[in-house]
């Protein structure tokens, strides 16, 4: 069980264009999704929060109108890399937390982004 | 503001070596504590966790970690590593939102 995944596992996308990334939850309810940023040979960053329903909570110094996020369903959130620049490329990872147990959230494998 | 320091950035040891990596955390309130592990080109892997009870906790592939509440520390070990665990570990406690924080990371690289 709690099986999270992510589509696409990767994309190559022009400079200028947008990309939308799922995240989806495959067997349980994901009230609270979170969106992170990997850069090579870096850690992980956490850009923002994605609850159900509501607006996301975006960390600072990340640009909400440049990163779109959108929570529409317990089991989907989706992430829109608007007008995407090659510094934008990187790995996107997100994670869902189980609205039954609170202690745990579970990692999707990852999106790479390359922007030429 | 929650906080996570891993102090060894690249440690190099040969086949059959012990390992420890160091995690400290910082975070006022109730902290669930996990390590990764990222091999090269692929996704995160949750090695091992800790919520409550034993503080030390063993994971997969022959990981554990000792949770020390007075030096709030989370350090991995394995005492024999092997070449396929080369890769990235990260130290990642998180708060019961859900919400990770991750340390810089750990590269280790094992020789044949």
């Amino acid at each position: 069980g709690a099986v999270v995944s992510q589509h696409p596992s990767w994309v190559i996308c022009k400079s200028g264009t947008s990309v939308k990334i799922e995240c989806r939850s495959l067997d349980f309810q994901a009230t609270t999704m979170f969106w992170y940023r990997q850069f090579p040979k870096q850690s992980l960053m956490l850009m923002a929060t994605s609850n159900e329903g509501s607006k996301a909570t975006y960390e600072q110094g990340v640009e909400k109108d440049k990163f779109l996020i959108n929570h529409a369903s317990l089991t989907l959130s989706t992430l829109t890399v608007t007008s995407a620049h090659p510094e934008d490329s990187s790995f996107y990872i997100c994670s869902a937390r189980d609205r039954g147990q609170n202690t745990e959230a579970f990692f999707g494998q990852g999106t790479r982004l390359t922007v030429v | 503001a929650q906080s996570v320091s891993q102090h060894n950035h690249h440690v190099i040891l040969s086949e059959a070596a012990s390992l420890e990596l160091g995690c400290n955390y910082s975070y006022g309130g109730t902290v669930n504590l996990f390590w990764y592990v990222q091999y090269p080109g692929q996704h995160l892997q949750l090695l091992l966790k800790y919520f409550s009870g034993d503080p030390l906790v063993k994971g997969i592939k022959g990981f554990e970690a000792e949770f020390i509440k007075s030096k709030f520390s989370f350090n991995l070990r394995k005492p024999s590593v092997q070449w396929s665990d080369t890769a990235e570990y990260f130290c990642a406690p998180n708060t019961n939102a859900g919400k990770s924080t991750f340390g810089d990371g750990t590269t280790l690289t094992v020789k044949p």
